[in-house]
C-alpha cells in the first residue's frame, strides 16, 4: 500500500514570497490533516478535511494560509505572503475516519516539506 | 486550557529499559497515542490506549491511567535505532488530537 505522498521535500523562499505544498493521502482515507512542526515542538494542526469539507481550521492563520481539497483526494496548502516564522516542516497525514471512540484510527504521515524562509 | 507534558530529553544505555512519562489535561478524553519520530522524518504510530492498563507490543509497552491523566511508554532492550523523539498525543472530547512537544531519547552504547 502506498503511503502519504508530499512534494516538494524541501523549499527555500524569501519572506513575502508565496509557496504551495501538495499532498496525496493513502487511497480510501477520508480524513486529511495539515500540520506545522517547528523544530523541537510537537505537530500543530493547521487544518483538517473530511472528504472535501473542512472539519477544523481554527489554528490556520487565514490571512496568509489557505488549503483546499477539491475532489476529496489530494490537497494543497498555500502560504502567501510567507514570514520568517513560517520556517518549519509541514506534515500531511491521513486516516480512515474522522472519529470513532475506542478505535485506534491512527494517522499516517507523509515525509513532510521542510520550508525555510529567509 | 489543554496541556500535555513530557520530559524534553532523556538518556539511556543500549540494552537497558527506559520509561517516558506523559501527563495530560484535556477537555475530555477519547484515547492516547504514542508516536516515534526519527530526526528529519515523519512521526510513525507506536501505540494506542483508551482503557486503563498496560498494552504490550514487542519491546514497547504503553500504560494509561485515566483518573490520573497519566501515561507512560516503556522501551525494553534498548537499541541504538531507538534514538528518536517520542510524541504523546491525546484525543479530546471533539476527537481532535492534542500533541505534546515530544521527548528526545538519546541511546548511548
Amino acid at each position: 500500500e502506498a503511503g502519504v505522498a508530499q512534494s516538494p521535500r524541501y523549499k527555500i523562499i524569501e519572506k513575502r514570497q508565496s509557496v504551495a505544498f501538495w499532498c496525496n493521502p493513502i487511497s480510501g482515507h477520508a480524513t486529511l490533516y495539515w500540520y506545522q512542526q517547528i523544530l523541537g515542538q510537537g505537530p500543530k494542526l493547521l487544518i483538517q478535511f473530511q472528504n472535501n469539507g473542512v472539519v477544523d481550521d481554527s489554528q490556520l492563520p487565514k490571512d496568509r494560509f489557505s488549503a483546499e481539497r477539491l475532489k476529496g483526494v489530494d490537497s494543497t496548502l498555500k502560504i502567501q505572503p510567507a514570514k520568517l516564522e513560517d520556517s518549519a516542516v509541514y506534515l500531511c497525514a491521513s486516516s480512515p475516519t474522522r472519529r470513532d471512540r475506542g478505535n485506534s484510527y491512527e494517522q499516517y504521515f507523509g515525509p513532510g516539506t521542510r520550508l525555510t524562509v529567509t | 486550557g489543554q496541556n500535555i507534558d513530557q520530559p524534553t530529553e532523556m538518556t539511556a544505555t543500549e540494552g537497558a529499559i527506559v520509561q517516558i512519562n506523559c501527563t495530560y489535561q484535556t477537555s475530555g478524553f477519547n484515547g492516547l497515542f504514542w508516536y516515534q519520530q526519527h530526526a528529519g522524518e515523519a512521526p510513525t504510530f507506536l501505540s494506542y490506549n483508551v482503557l486503563d492498563g498496560l498494552e504490550e507490543k514487542g519491546r514497547f509497552s504503553s500504560f494509561l491511567s485515566r483518573s490520573k491523566g497519566y501515561s507512560y511508554l516503556l522501551l525494553k532492550e534498548l537499541q541504538m535505532k531507538d534514538s528518536a523523539s517520542y510524541l504523546c498525543a491525546v484525543k479530546d472530547s471533539n476527537y481532535q488530537l492534542i500533541w505534546g512537544a515530544g521527548t528526545k531519547l538519546i541511546i548511548k552504547p
